[in-house]
């Protein structure tokens, strides 16, 4: 099974800033895989599709990069409303298996 | 609007059996292959079946394999997980999404206790 390994398991940043996650596969995958965003009580929202996509309503400050195998989900500018835990899912094949989620938290 | 209802989740005894649906709207439901994926209780994200759109293709997690079959009526728009021998592993929310994992229900509770 293809292994996604998330980095890092969690972090504090402070409005405005700048962040990276990483979301590392085992094996390639192309460029199939999404990130999610999941706050408490709501269902995960897709927040990037097939690596570089912005998905439907998403705010144009998150982006989705890959190099190689690392992935990675980028917030230009910290806002609050993006504390929230966040997955990477490898879609190349089954099982489908997903990160083990990074958790974002305000500083 | 892609709309994703989940029923038929609840409080139910090791070993037993529960059938979950998920019913669909806003979108070509016999067009798109469709997942079941679960969360438990302060743990991440594990995707459990997908489904291809004329169901030829199937495809379960090991952890589920054997116990959990996924199927499809697409002339009522929904998708079904029947779920047998249940564990109290199996205690989780379970969502059910679409296609490449694009669109989510609000997802149903499933308690797995005696």
């Amino acid at each position: 099974d293809i292994q996604l390994t998330q980095s890092p398991s969690s972090m504090s940043a402070s409005l405005g800033d700048r962040v990276s996650l990483t979301c590392q596969s085992s094996q390639g995958i192309g460029n199939y895989l999404s990130w999610y965003q999941h706050k408490p009580g709501k269902p995960p929202k897709p927040m990037i599709y097939y690596a570089t996509n912005l998905a439907d309503g998403v705010p144009s400050r998150f982006s989705g990069s890959r190099s190689g195998s690392d992935y990675s989900l980028t917030i230009s500018s910290l806002e609050s409303e993006d504390t929230a835990i966040y997955y990477c899912l490898q879609y190349d094949e089954y099982p489908y298996t997903f990160g083990a989620g990074t958790k974002l938290e305000l500083k | 609007e892609v709309q994703l209802v989940e029923s038929g989740g609840g409080l139910v005894q090791p070993g037993r059996s529960l059938k979950l649906s998920c019913l669909a709207s806003g979108f070509t439901f016999s067009n798109y292959g469709m997942n079941w994926i679960r969360q438990a209780p302060g743990k991440g994200l594990e995707w459990v079946a997908s489904i291809s759109s004329s169901s030829s293709y199937i495809y379960y997690a090991d952890t589920v394999k054997g116990r959990f079959t996924i199927s499809r009526d697409n002339a009522k728009n929904t998708l079904y997980l029947q779920m047998t021998s249940l564990r109290s592993e199996d205690t989780a929310l379970y969502y059910c999404a679409r296609g490449e994992v694009q669109d989510w229900g609000q997802g149903v509770m499933v308690t797995v206790s005696s």
